[in-house]
């Protein structure tokens, strides 16, 4: 079945530093994928998507770029805030339901 | 806000007893999905509905049910309740399918004691 495997946290960075979290992905098809972001006491919001390959998502200087050859929707951000700490979701989606599939979540903590 | 309300924000109850979530989607979005995120399992999918038709069901429990209303709207029932049921229930919709984003509620707290 269709799943998705992201790094383990916690990530603790530093203000300013730059952000990798990784994502892969097994899928029959191509399905959409998504970056989710839980900040603490909240619901998911949508950080961002990519729906075919190569396609890259960008939001808040956030990015990720669909690579089908590797499987992977990797996360990044070069500069990243202290008000960027959060739990982050790697997801896909199914084609003919748009039901998500998560990976288990990457907690990422960023101090001044 | 994303436009998906959700109620009640926090439910304490005991095992045994039985209860009703209640989802209100975006206006315009027909489907509606139903997500369970605990400790131990992570984000799982529950349950979708499509225009008041179930759609896909993931892993949900007998003890547990759904349905969409003619207004759009969604109920979850969750009876029986086992101390394992504890979690954030989060309700999300979309106005597709196919290829349409979901927009998630800020979820329902559920402690059973």
């Amino acid at each position: 079945g269709n799943s998705v495997t992201q790094m383990e946290g916690p990530v603790t960075l530093s203000e300013e530093a730059f952000l990798t979290i990784n994502c892969t992905y097994t899928a029959t098809g191509y399905p959409s994928l998504f970056w989710y972001v839980q900040y603490p006491g909240e619901g998911l919001q949508l950080l961002l998507k990519a729906t075919k390959a190569d396609d890259k998502g960008s939001n808040k200087g956030f990015e990720a770029t669909y690579r089908k050859e590797t499987t992977s929707f990797h996360l990044e951000k070069g500069s990243v805030q202290v008000s960027d700490s959060a739990v982050y979701f790697c997801a896909l989606s199914e084609r003919n339901t748009d039901k998500l599939i998560f990976g288990t979540g990457t907690r990422l903590q960023v101090f001044p | 806000d994303s436009g998906v309300t959700q109620t009640p924000k926090h439910l304490i109850t005991a095992t045994g007893q039985r209860v009703t979530l209640r989802c209100s989607p975006r206006s315009g979005d027909l489907s509606v999905y139903w997500y369970q995120q605990s400790l131990d399992q992570g984000l799982q999918f529950l349950i979708q509905y499509y225009n008041g038709e179930e759609r896909a069901k993931g892993n949900i429990l007998e003890r547990f049910s759904a349905q969409q209303f003619p207004d759009l709207h969604s109920e979850l029932n969750l009876s029986s309740l086992e101390l394992g049921d504890s979690a954030l229930y989060f309700c999300a919709s979309s106005v597709g399918p196919p290829n349409t984003e979901a927009f998630f509620g800020q979820g329902t707290r559920l402690t059973v004691v």
